[in-house]
């Protein structure tokens, strides 16, 4: 039973194309995460949402858009993607703002 | 702003011996959390130990402990009896403790590359 789960596993696409990752969790939590580790794998916040509701945006390019159409999906689309956006992104989930972060097993972006 | 630190890039360590991972971080505030993560190869993360910073007692988890230095701001992670499968990449993570929405946000040291030797 996958708790927190991302589509695709591995992406790998074109300079300048538009791309999404999906990610959902069966763990009944309200509060979604979007990590961003780079080739040094460094690790850092994107975005969260509560109860479907952005509550951090971290300083991420406005090509980056979240989308949480309900407290169990929150979906990252990418527009224009830029070489620098090739990294691994991994979505998270907790069960209000203050508990324990369930993390996915990670999207590997390519762009070539 | 929170800082984490973590000065081992690689670290190695035989079979069945112990190794200890550094951690130092840097924060204003008197109450938050410290995790250690650790990411084997399949790249899942997995939450190994988690300490809250008004409790005194060091964390332990099995083989994994924790020697939190609050004072010195250190949170170094020790595992004992070590096993072919600890080898991961190991992070370190800080997490404010209070309410709004940016306390929620993990905030990671650049990682320690573990390799265990049989």
């Amino acid at each position: 039973d996958t708790a927190v789960s991302q589509t695709p596993k591995y992406l790998v696409t074109q300079m300048g194309n538009d791309k999404s990752i999906k990610c959902e969790q069966n763990l009944g939590h309200d509060t979604m995460y979007w990590y961003k580790q780079d080739s040094k794998k460094f690790l850092k916040i994107m975005f969260s949402y509560n109860n479907k509701e952005l509550i951090i945006n971290e300083t991420v390019p406005n090509r980056f858009s979240p989308k949480s159409p309900d407290k169990a999906h929150l979906n990252l689309h990418i527009n224009s993607l830029e070489l620098g956006d090739s990294a691994v992104y991994f979505c998270a989930s907790s069960q209000g703002l203050y508990n324990e972060q369930f993390f996915g097993p990670g999207t590997r972006l390519t762009v070539l | 702003a929170q800082t984490v630190t973590q000065s081992q890039p690689e670290m190695s360590v035989q079979e069945a011996e112990t190794v200890t991972l550094s951690c130092t971080y840097d924060t204003s505030e008197s109450d938050y959390y410290l995790f250690w993560y650790k990411q084997p190869p399949s790249r899942q993360m997995i939450l190994v130990i988690r300490q809250e910073a008004y409790k005194q007692q060091n964390a332990t988890e099995n083989r994994f402990s924790v020697n939190f230095q609050k004072a010195a701001k250190s949170f170094s992670l020790k595992i004992s009896d070590s096993q072919l499968g600890d080898a991961a990449m190991y992070f370190c993570a800080y997490r404010r403790k209070g309410y709004g929405g940016a306390t929620n946000k993990l905030i990671f040291g650049t990682g320690t590359l573990l390799a265990v030797q049989p």
